[in-house]
């Protein structure tokens, strides 16, 4: 069955550090893959996506993702991080079959001053 | 509009009582699909449409949950009888080149 998982429940980082977020798929074939990212009381937005081509892909707020065939993984970077970005971090996976898509649990990122 | 939109915001239910929450798409998106979050959650999808017809309703978790979009447009999501397990943010979302778009949802609470 697809799935797609992110091992980390919380992840805690100082502000101005690196931060890297961990999303796993499991697809027949090569998915389509999403990161959204929601802060408290919004709703989920796009921070970026893969399809195909280059598999390192940028996005906005300074995020980029990089697609591994190899390890099922689609992990998030960032590399320094802003008091800003304490939010819930989605990661999501679809097919080119239909719009449909699956999401992660998702991650809780906190920032220590 | 500039982005989806759902109404209202936050809705308070009584056990048994049927609500309504809406969906406005943005425009020209053929595909919407709504989602349930429960707290601490990842969105759960409930059902899906291209334009006004339900292609899967697979996620909708019984038979008091319904969803229609009559025009292809603007769409709503139904609960009847409400459950306090009904209690969740209801996420709609619109789609275009296989991306989703989301609205800010609305946190429905059964007492």
């Amino acid at each position: 069955a697809q799935s797609v998982t992110q091992p980390d429940i919380h992840i805690t980082v100082s502000e101005g550090a690196s931060l890297e977020l961990r999303c796993n798929y499991s697809y027949g074939a090569t998915p389509y893959l999403f990161w959204y990212v929601q802060s408290p009381g919004q709703g989920l937005q796009l921070l970026l996506k893969y399809f195909s081509g280059d598999t390192l892909v940028q996005g906005i707020k300074g995020f980029e993702a990089e697609f591994k065939r190899s390890q099922s993984s689609f992990n998030l970077r960032k590399p320094s991080v802003h008091w800003s970005d304490a939010a819930e971090y989605f990661c999501a996976g679809g097919t080119n079959r239909d719009d449909k898509i699956i999401f992660g649990k998702g991650t809780r990122l906190h920032i220590l001053p | 509009g500039a982005g989806v939109s759902q109404s209202p915001r936050y809705k308070v239910a009584k056990r048994g009582q049927d609500v309504a929450l809406r969906c406005d798409p943005i425009s020209g998106h053929v595909s919407l699909f709504w989602y349930q979050q429960a707290l601490g959650q990842g969105p759960e999808f409930l059902t899906y449409f291209q334009n006004e017809a339900q292609l899967d309703k697979s996620g909708l978790p019984s038979d008091r949950f319904f969803a229609e979009r009559p025009e292809g447009s603007v769409s709503t999501l139904k609960i009847q009888r409400t459950q306090q397990e009904d209690s969740a943010v209801y996420l709609c979302a619109s789609s275009l080149s296989n991306t989703q778009y989301f609205g800010p949802g609305t946190r429905l609470t059964v007492l």
